[in-house]
């Protein structure tokens, strides 16, 4: 079956650390590039950072570079989220999601086929 | 960062109606968007991809159009399953960027 299960979610209070992780199941996870997004109360659905399939190409929305690690172990099928110095804005669901290549007539696109359930990350005194 | 404007945030309709959802982006981006459908408690799933491409497995009564910056999603005749949330992602450059959703409800 094809799976993404994310944890780590919890509650940390401003200015700590937290990492997630997310396991992958049911396709070749090496080849794939993978995403972070999340979904707080404020900003809704938003795209964090995505890492490709080697780990030496990672992007990240300006709002968490700096704070947020993205990383993967492609051995353990895996992939993870450092993140430092949280604020309060961070809070939100944490998803998981492959990032597919769906490339027609000679143009690149890509579009997340596969999600994970979500994490609650709560960031609060 | 690209901006993307849906509209209407929610609309209500009826089993069999036709549906139409917009997405403005700020600049040009060809047609490279996606949909993704977002029922509550779960993860969004991908409907359409590459502005018109169906993904597999999603039913035929979706449709999508457009390109630059106007886009469409169409539902041709709603079913009970499609009352969710939509929302537009462009995939057009860094940070990728999604609309605000669009909530279709009864």
């Amino acid at each position: 079956e094809v799976q993404l299960v994310e944890s780590g979610g919890a509650l940390v209070q401003p200015g700590g650390s937290l990492r997630l992780s997310c396991g992958a199941s049911g396709f070749t996870f090496s080849s794939s590039w993978m995403t972070w997004l999340r979904q707080g109360p404020v900003k809704g659905l938003e795209w964090v950072a995505n890492i490709n399939q080697d780990g030496g190409v990672k992007n990240y929305v300006e709002s968490v570079r700096g704070r947020f690690t993205v990383s993967r172990d492609n051995a353990k099928n895996s992939l993870y989220l450092q993140m430092d110095s949280l604020r309060v804005e961070d809070t939100a669901v944490y998803y998981c999601a492959r990032d597919r290549d769906l490339s027609q007539s000679g143009n690149y696109y890509d579009a997340f086929d596969i999600w994970g359930q979500g994490t609650m990350v709560t960031v609060s005194t | 960062a690209i901006q993307m404007t849906q509209s209407p945030s929610s609309l209500s309709a009826s089993v069999g109606d036709r549906v139409t959802i917009t997405c403005r982006t700020s600049q040009d981006i060809r047609d490279e968007l996606g949909w993704y459908q977002q029922k509550p408690g779960k993860a969004p799933n991908l409907l359409i991809y590459a502005s018109s491409s169906l993904q597999s497995g999603v039913p035929s009564r979706f449709s999508g159009s457009g390109s630059g910056t106007d886009f469409t999603l169409t539902i041709s005749s709603l079913q009970p399953e499609d009352f969710a949330t939509y929302y537009c992602l462009q995939d057009y450059n860094y940070p990728r960027t999604f609309g605000q959703g669009t909530k279709v409800e009864i």
